[in-house]
């Protein structure tokens, strides 16, 4: 199987624009999650789509946002960026059922705000 | 709130070696935790997962354990190899949700050969 796949690798905005990521996950995986990794805070949870619906979602202000297509694709987007949104973001993907199950995360986006 | 702690920035040791990670957690009581491995410039990779009512789980070189009563968990790798050199995470299910999950900041370990 393939694994999760994020676009693009690498992003240069200025402060003020907009971006969106996206991530593909592993197939028959229905549910998407995003973190952002950053030296200082690690990696902390923005939110989890499951089934094109946001199930769950963490402390982060409204300019981060989401969708799901019903292919379980996924994008996340960040409006007006600020320098402080500069980070790695990751998405994983899981089935969605278990408790248990354990997160398949992609290799990043990396994203510069200048 | 929840807090989740990894005691040690960076550990180095040298090959051959165990080497002993330390995770530890607040306000909570996860009905488990996981060890992810990150490498640089890449998304962490699952290693293992111990249940609440599990006190030890081993996966070849590596052995965890999970002390409910303390809030802790250890994370070992035995026989350590240069290649074991990487960013060790442990992680905690968010409270309410179904597998999203809180990490902590890493440990990040440096084996010499």
């Amino acid at each position: 199987k393939a694994g999760v796949t994020q676009t693009p690798r690498y992003l240069i905005k200025t402060r003020g624009q907009q971006v969106t990521l996206s991530c593909s996950p592993i197939s028959g995986h229905r549910s998407v999650s995003w973190y952002q990794q950053t030296p200082g805070q690690g990696l902390q949870f923005l939110f989890e789509y499951f089934s094109e619906t946001q199930r769950n979602k963490g402390n982060f202000p409204g300019r981060f946002s989401g969708r799901q297509f019903s292919n379980s694709r996924s994008e996340m987007n960040v409006s007006t960026l600020e320098l402080g949104d500069s980070a790695l973001y990751l998405c994983a993907s899981g089935t969605g059922h278990s408790l248990y199950n354990e997160q398949f995360f992609g290799p990043g986006t990396r994203l510069t705000v200048l | 709130s929840q807090k989740i702690e990894q005691n040690s920035e960076a550990l180095n040791i040298q090959e051959g070696k165990t080497a002993t990670l330390t995770c530890n957690y607040t306000n909570y009581s996860p009905a488990y935790l996981q060890w992810y491995r990150q490498d640089p410039g890449r998304g962490p990779v699952f290693l293992l997962l111990i249940r609440e009512n599990e006190k030890e789980k081993r996966k070849e070189r590596l052995k965890v354990t999970f002390d409910t009563t303390l809030k802790q968990s250890l994370f070992h790798i035995t026989a350590s190899q240069p290649a074991d050199s990487a960013t060790y995470l442990c992680a905690l299910p968010l409270r309410g949700s179904q597998g999203n999950l809180i990490f902590g900041k890493g440990t990040k370990l440096s084996v010499k050969p």
